[in-house]
């Protein structure tokens, strides 16, 4: 079975600043997929960023990025340039290819405060 | 693209009353959705498939009489809870993934469900 853990239940960044999550998972398969989801107050969840397990390549979308050590089983998101709207909770989510059922599989969350 | 909705947004029944909630991918179509628990400050919790013309697969400890999913078209998922009890207060969250890119689930904004 599939497991994912977030080990930082709170983390809190100066505004401007870069941050740091982290998350690892557990899996014996080699296809698979990993999101990074954020959670704002009005608890809609929004795709932050998404790694294929077959690229080498660390994903990036403006301000975040993400270090995937595939041997390690870890895929940590870095926030650059902190921002008040950055305020959330965050979830690292784990899936296997959609033909094998596509469930999603979420960590316990990390809540970030981006402070003034 | 890829927006999903749900209603209602909140709703508030008396214990021993069900309730319907709807989830509804607005620009494409999804032959599978998913749907969430999640507690106060909590991680999303899947409870069940469902599965456009056929039966929905439910996690394990989730009861498929309390928790009637219905996958009626293509742009339509329910979640009827029967019997609601104060224990089924809850943010209920659905998620459809897009064909073509069906490795990423888009997520409802959620439905607060409180029983009295």
């Amino acid at each position: 079975a599939q497991t994912v853990t977030q080990s930082q239940p709170e983390m809190s960044v100066q505004e401007a600043e870069t941050v740091t999550l982290s998350c690892t998972y557990d899996t014996s398969e080699s296809n698979y997929y990993l999101f990074w989801y954020k959670q704002p107050p009005s608890r809609q969840m929004i795709l932050v960023i998404r790694q294929e397990a077959y690229k080498q390549q660390n994903a990036t979308e403006n301000r975040f990025s993400v270090n995937f050590q595939k041997a390690a089983k870890s895929f940590s998101l870095k926030i650059s340039d902190s921002q008040l709207g950055d305020t959330a909770m965050y979830f690292c989510a784990f899936t296997l290819a959609y033909n094998q059922g596509g469930k999603l599989i979420f960590g316990q969350g990390t809540e970030l405060s981006v402070k003034p | 693209g890829a927006v999903v909705s749900q209603h209602p947004s909140r709703v508030i029944c008396k214990s021993g009353t069900s309730v319907k909630i709807e989830c509804r991918s607005l620009d494409f179509q999804a032959t599978t959705m998913f749907w969430y628990r999640q507690f106060p400050k909590q991680s999303l919790m899947l409870m069940a498939t469902s599965n456009e013309g056929s039966k929905a697969t439910y996690e394990q400890g989730v009861e498929k009489d309390k928790f009637l999913i219905n996958h009626a078209s293509l742009t339509l998922s329910t979640l009827t809870v029967t019997s609601a009890h104060p224990e089924d207060s809850s943010f209920y969250i659905c998620s459809a993934p897009l064909a073509g890119d069906t490795d990423t689930q888009y997520f409802g904004p959620g439905t607060r469900l409180t029983v009295l």
